[in-house]
């Protein structure tokens, strides 16, 4: 099993740009979660899902938007990307809200 | 003041050592503790799950939490070069709350 995979794992943006971060995982979960990881922040929690076609905001979620059309898939956009938002993003799943959170390998974004 | 607070180190200590990494938290309502395990570069993985006070151990890791001082322990013993990673801790008020997550403590186990 992949797990959660997280697509591009790098990239490079200019200010004012816009992107989308793919996420997949193939473990049939209901959760899914995208955090941003900054030195000293620890991992704080963008926008999540509890399920197919559902989205919620997180503790940090302006700037980004999410969808989840299938299961599997939750994807996270930048409408128009700042410097502020150069981080390294983790896309994560769980079976449920109490149960074991599955994270991706990371994304690195560099907003220039 | 942040929820969850780790010494961010980083911690360099001899193989064969052990490590003791610690956490405080803020909120009494916090009832469950988790550590999770984070290599360079790679995701966090779930590495203990607590409930309330206590102990709990697996094979050469031992998770504790005081809640009466809201402290958060995970001993590491016989530490081994494949430690060496970054420590998260994390807490939940219960089973269905968003999980809090402390900016981690970096730790090199040297051989």
């Amino acid at each position: 099993n992949a797990g959660v995979t997280q697509t591009p794992k790098f990239r490079v943006l200019k200010t004012g740009q816009s992107m989308t971060l793919l996420c997949a995982q193939d473990m049939n979960h209901e959760y899914m979660y995208w955090y941003r990881q900054d030195p000293g922040m620890g991992l704080r929690l963008i926008h999540y899902s509890v399920g197919e076609g559902t989205t919620a905001k997180g503790e940090v979620p302006d700037g980004y938007n999410v969808s989840r059309l299938k299961k599997q898939n939750f994807l996270l956009g930048l409408e128009s990307a700042a410097p502020s938002q150069t981080s390294v993003y983790f896309c994560a799943s769980s079976r449920g809200s109490g149960n074991t959170i599955y994270f991706g390998e990371g994304s690195w974004l560099t907003v220039v | 003041q942040k929820e969850v607070e780790q010494d961010p180190g980083p911690l360099s200590v001899p193989e064969g050592a052990i490590v003791s990494l610690n956490c405080t938290y803020s909120n009494s309502a916090f009832q469950y503790f988790m550590w999770y395990r984070q290599y360079s570069r790679k995701g966090p993985e779930l590495l203990m799950y607590t409930y309330s006070s206590g102990n709990k151990e697996d094979g050469r890791f031992t998770a504790q939490v005081d809640k009466s001082s809201k402290y958060i322990s995970l001993f590491i013993r016989d530490s081994q070069p494949s430690d060496s990673a970054t420590y998260l801790c994390a807490t939940q008020k219960t089973s269905y709350d968003k999980v809090i997550f402390g900016p981690g403590t970096s730790l090199s186990v040297i051989p």
